[in-house]
């Protein structure tokens, strides 16, 4: 069974880069099995999708999101990071990263769900 | 993301029958999941698929679909199924996800 770790700080200045990095245990990061995903949740707000990568390195990012963030994979580590630029307040959430099991769709088209979370990690966005 | 439409919250008794629908005009061409996250807790999936049930998850949940509209059921609800319960699904092309707004089920 998967086990994720997010890890990273947890206050973050206005204007300033946002970084963490979540570390895989009980399988490979290479494994094509699967994708990894961040998703975040503003307190007392639902979940919002922030963006995957596959191991091959491919990357797919929110739209809302897509000109700040960087998402990235050390096989070497069995990590996966994550990068928000220019931060403000309104980035102050949980975030979490997960697993990613693909699917073929209905419509033959390929999309995933995240089966395996890590435990989240609040980060405050505040000077 | 792909934005999907839950009701804020739904309220039973124990050992009744909780439903909690999710809407969205992608769903006849994707399928749908459930989470359920409890207070302090990362979401946990319930429902895969529309209707699978990953193991360990009890069997009094179940998930269905018609149209634009899928339904997780919970049977004979218990006290300690009190939580937050997210839908998540795609847009049609499937490279975007994206989660309802949450139902708050509340067990009286």
């Amino acid at each position: 069974q998967l086990q994720l770790q997010e890890s990273g700080p947890g206050l973050v200045k206005p204007s300033e880069t946002l970084s963490l990095t979540c570390t895989v245990s009980g399988g490979s990061i290479s494994s094509s099995s699967y994708y990894w995903g961040w998703i975040r949740q503003p307190p007392g707000k639902g979940l919002e999708w922030i963006g995957s990568i596959y191991y091959s390195g491919s990357t797919y990012y929110n739209p809302s999101l897509k000109s700040r963030v960087t998402i990235s994979v050390d096989t070497s580590k069995n990590q996966f990071s994550l990068k928000l630029s220019s931060v403000t307040a309104a980035d102050t959430a949980v975030y979490y990263c997960a697993s990613a099991r693909p699917v073929i769709a209905v419509a033959g088209t390929s999309t995933y769900y995240f089966d395996y979370w890590g435990q989240g990690t609040l980060v405050t966005v505040s000077s | 993301s792909y934005e999907l439409t839950q009701p804020p919250s739904v309220s039973v008794s124990p050992g009744q029958t909780a439903r909690i629908t999710c809407s969205g005009d992608a769903l006849p061409k994707q399928y749908a999941y459930w989470y359920q996250q409890k207070p302090g807790q990362a979401p946990v999936l319930v429902i895969y698929k529309d209707s699978e049930r990953p193991s360990g998850i009890p069997e009094r949940f179940s998930g269905s679909s018609s149209g634009t509209t899928v339904t997780l059921t919970i049977s004979g609800v218990q006290a300690e199924d009190e939580a937050d319960y997210y839908c998540q699904s795609a847009d049609s092309s499937g490279t975007y996800p994206g989660f309802g707004g949450g139902t708050k089920l509340t067990v009286l």
